[in-house]
């Protein structure tokens, strides 16, 4: 079974830019969720979709937004992007959605997200 | 938000030693607690997912136990090995699959 797959790997951008970044969950999982990993602030939750709804935001401005798509393949786009934005994103996947809490994270090894 | 704090933040350990350590969060509103270990240029790997106080997990070396009245959990490694070496994340499941993720303890294992 494959496992998440996020692409691209590597992005260089420059300020103002904007980026959209992509996440293929394990088949069959309906949830796909965001983090934002940075060396100040660690591991931070952006958003989640399950079956192509958001149902969870974390707490980051609206220059970031996502949507899951129907075969739960899921973007997530940043505008206007800053410098601060420069991160690893990990997008993570789990089968039965958000009303199952004790279910476990399948993370993809992210993009690495670097702001000129 | 949520306040998860673990501890210590970086941890030095030589091989075949046990060690352990702390992961602290609010009690209120709690449903889950998730252990994951993450490698240098690897993805995060859930360990356990903990739901009842009182609840202890085993994988092989590592165990887990979790205090929700007191909100805490402890993870423990025993006969610390090389591949051990990671950075241990603690994270309370609040609502949905919204993970608080801690700081992480980083744990290197010297041979």
């Amino acid at each position: 079974k494959a496992g998440v797959t996020q692409t691209p790997r590597y992005l260089i951008k420059t300020r103002g830019q904007q980026v959209t970044l992509s996440c293929s969950p394990i088949s069959g999982h309906r949830s796909v969720s965001w983090y934002q990993q940075t060396p100040g602030q660690g591991l931070q939750f952006l958003f989640e979709y399950f079956s192509e709804t958001q149902r969870n935001k974390g707490n980051f401005p609206g220059r970031f937004s996502g949507r899951q798509f129907s075969n739960s393949r899921s973007e997530m786009n940043v505008s206007t992007l800053e410098l601060g934005d420069s991160a690893l994103y990990l997008c993570a996947s789990s089968s039965l959605g958000p009303r199952v809490l004790h279910e476990k994270l399948f993370f993809g090894s992210g993009t690495q997200l670097s702001v000129l | 938000i949520l306040n998860v704090e673990q501890s210590p933040q970086s941890l030095h350990v030589q091989e075949g030693d046990s060690t352990n350590f702390t992961c602290s969060f609010p009690s209120s509103n709690f449903y889950a607690l998730h252990w994951y270990r993450w490698e240098t240029a690897k993805s995060p790997e859930a360990l356990f997912v903990m739901t009842l106080n009182g609840d202890e997990k085993k994988k092989g070396r590592i165990s887990a136990t979790l205090n929700t009245k007191e909100g805490y959990s402890y993870l423990y490694i025993k006969g610390s090995q090389p591949e051990d070496s990671a950075t241990y994340l603690c994270a309370p499941n609040n609502a949905g699959n919204m993970l608080t993720f801690g700081g992480g303890t980083r744990l290197m294992v010297k041979p």
